[in-house]
């Protein structure tokens, strides 16, 4: 019954690494996002996508990269792993306009070592 | 971009009281939606309440309820009864229809609830 679900929750890496984090969605939404939460709780947009679109937000390294194989996903990959890349990443998807809140999944606290 | 501003890093309350947490924006459109979403120690974002920027009737949802003043550009949560299961980081986010349905949240405001 998960609507927004995200993994691993967990993921404890060396800088250097490359890894990714895996996000789903069975709400039949068509937009997708990522947020990176930091230790003072800001979140932050990185990307928002939908089967058109991409938006990008130009603060975000492109080491980061999202990878949609289908409407239902969106996985966020992370090149050469830096120690300020430590956060809590979030998906979260909506429907694409109006009055439609997004549904988040539980995150995915990242530490790099 | 739409920058959303929480003024009120911590907040706190007693069981039972009343409080306030205040949320301003900054925009030119007229058309928009604004949201408040809860973030428990658990990390989980819950929405909490929305509302319709062409609408002037104050959202309401059982114990929380909005301050909605467009020509402000202000948006208040206020929460009335508090429990402590209150206990959370609030958001409030302003969501464009014309910027690529984007999000913006402001900073948060951590809330206490006083046993």
């Amino acid at each position: 019954d998960t609507a927004v679900s995200q993994t691993p929750k967990y993921l404890v890496t060396q800088m250097g690494n490359d890894k990714s984090i895996k996000c789903e969605q069975n709400l039949g939404h068509d937009t997708m996002y990522w947020y990176k939460q930091d230790s003072k709780k800001f979140l932050k947009i990185m990307f928002s996508y939908n089967n058109k679109e991409l938006i990008i937000n130009e603060t975000v390294p492109n080491r980061f990269s999202p990878k949609s194989p289908d409407k239902a996903h969106l996985n966020l990959h992370i090149n050469s792993l830096e120690l300020g890349d430590s956060a809590v990443y979030f998906c979260a998807s909506s429907q694409g306009t109006g009055f439609h809140e997004q549904y988040f999944g539980p995150g995915t606290r990242l530490t790099v070592t | 971009a739409q920058t959303v501003t929480q003024s009120q890093p911590e907040m706190s309350v007693q069981e039972a009281e009343t409080v306030t947490l205040s949320c301003t924006y900054d925009t030119s459109e007229s058309d928009y939606y604004l949201f408040w979403y809860k973030q428990p120690p658990s990390r989980q974002m819950i929405l909490v309440i929305r509302q319709e920027a062409y609408k002037q009737q104050n959202a309401t949802e059982n114990r929380f309820s909005v301050n909605f003043q467009k020509a402000a550009k202000s948006f208040s949560l206020k929460i009335s009864d508090s429990q402590l299961g209150d206990a959370a980081m609030y958001f409030c986010a302003y969501r464009s229809p014309n910027t690529g349905n984007q999000f913006y949240f402001g900073t948060g405001t951590s809330l206490t609830v006083i046993p």
